[in-house]
């Protein structure tokens, strides 16, 4: 069975520095896609940035990236600059690439403050 | 407009009643989907339908029917409600089982208190 580890329940880091957020999943499968996402205040879960297994190249969305090691199976997500707006609980997720399976796995979140 | 709306968002109900919570979404995708986010705030899929049609079901008590009347509405009726099932719970679409939760759009929750 799948797993999705987020080992930091919290964070705090000041306006404008850089953080990082661990995920790590566990899988046999070797097509999957792997996402975060974030849940503000007011609690709509919004993806902010999503991975395919099979592509080498780590995705990038504005000011976040991820760092996607396949081998070692972590999907870790760097905000840099980060802003007030960004204070939320972030969710790795995990889905197999089958047509026959639609679940998505969720980490436990973490809760990332930004401090102005 | 809102893309996935869950009514009520905020329901406190005694134990042993009978709840629904209702989910509409707008954006025209075909599958549906029920999250359950617990107070550790993890989520477990509980149903996914596509085009009104039960795909996935997981572990859930008897007590927890989903009910689709057509495909862009998603309900989840829960009888003889139990302490345990106190938590939020998320309402999803994707654009179709194919792209299944590649790209899904979750509403803003609904939190169910059971006394």
């Amino acid at each position: 069975a799948q797993t999705v580890t987020q080992s930091q329940p919290e964070m705090s880091v000041q306006e404008a520095e850089t953080v990082t957020l661990s995920c790590t999943y566990d899988t046999s499968e070797n097509n999957y896609y792997l996402f975060w996402y974030k849940q503000p205040p007011s609690r709509q879960m919004i993806l902010v940035i999503r991975q395919e297994a099979y592509k080498q190249q780590n995705a990038t969305e504005n000011r976040f990236s991820v760092n996607f090691q396949k081998a070692a199976k972590s999907f870790s997500l760097k905000i840099s600059d980060s802003q007030l707006g960004d204070t939320a609980m972030y969710f790795c997720a995990f889905m197999k690439h089958d047509l026959r399976d639609d679940k998505i796995i969720f980490g436990k979140g973490t809760r990332l403050h930004i401090l102005p | 407009d809102t893309a996935v709306s869950q009514t009520p968002k905020y329901l406190v109900t005694q134990m042993g009643n009978d709840k629904s919570i209702k989910c509409e979404q707008n954006l025209g995708h075909d599958t549906m989907y029920w999250y359950k986010q617990d107070s550790k705030k993890f989520l477990k899929i509980m149903f996914s339908y596509n085009n009104k049609e039960l795909i996935i079901n997981e572990t859930v008590p008897n007590r927890f029917s989903p009910k689709s009347p057509d495909k862009a509405h998603l309900n989840l009726h829960i009888n003889s409600l139990e302490l345990g099932d106190s938590a939020v719970y998320f309402c999803a679409s994707s654009p179709d089982v194919w792209a299944g939760a590649n790209v899904l759009t979750f509403g803003a929750g609904s939190r169910l208190t059971v006394l």
